[in-house]
């Protein structure tokens, strides 16, 4: 079985100072991982993706997040936040290899950012 | 390219009514999925489908059906809609491990 949590459920920083949201996940076997963002009234969209490539992966709008084994983590971070990053972000977990229902969802983290 | 379609983006619906969320890919994927989406609780998979013709239960799948007869469409069926079925439903669609949402159908059941 595998799982993820997300360690926020709200984040708070102020524009111009780092962001960090964390997600642990649980999983037999190697894992492809996902962070995918949810701005207001829109779909997920993918923001970077962890497939045993390279652990430290580069994402859009300056994000990234680096794969930890021996954490069982999958940290998203950006060095500088922007007003446009406000949105909900989601961990999701995809079992290697694939399997069509073999993905599950984080609950999300709110990223609020303050002027 | 429109990527995933997702119609109506709102409904109100009467208990016990029945309605259909369409959802249409134009990128030839083979997976496409319906999530719901409710105040703090992520995404929940309702069904899924690996191809044309063949479907199966997800997570929740209570209340809904599905059916794929091209593999552009994946429509949402509720046929006794009840308050429980008040959320923001996703359509997406997948391929090489990446999933396409559509907008999401916000629907309302009083």
């Amino acid at each position: 079985a595998q799982s993820v949590t997300q360690l926020d459920s709200h984040v708070s920083v102020s524009e111009g100072t780092p962001v960090l949201l964390r997600c642990n996940y649980s999983s037999s076997y190697s894992p492809s991982l996902f962070w995918y963002v949810q701005h207001p009234n829109k779909g997920l969209q993918l923001l970077l993706k962890y497939t045993s490539a390279a652990t430290l992966v580069k994402g859009i709008n300056g994000f990234e997040a680096e794969f930890k084994k021996s954490e069982t983590s999958f940290h998203l971070t950006k060095p500088s936040a922007h007003m446009s990053d406000a949105a909900e972000y989601f961990c999701v977990v995809s079992l290697s290899g694939g399997g069509a229902d073999g993905l599950t969802f984080g609950k999300g983290t709110h990223l609020i950012i303050q002027p | 390219n429109a990527g995933v379609t997702q119609t109506p983006k709102f409904r109100i619906l009467k208990i016990g009514q029945s309605m259909t969320l369409q959802c249409t890919q134009d990128m030839n994927h083979n997976y496409m999925y319906w999530y719901r989406q409710d105040p703090g609780m992520g995404l929940k998979l309702i069904y899924y489908s690996v191809g044309a013709g063949i479907t199966d239960k997800g997570e929740v799948p209570n209340g809904y059906n599905v059916s794929r007869s091209t593999t552009e469409d994946f429509p949402l069926r509720l046929e006794l809609a009840a308050p429980s079925q008040t959320s923001v439903y996703f359509c997406a669609s997948r391929t090489a491990g990446e999933l396409f949402f559509g907008e999401g159908s916000r629907l309302t059941v009083l």
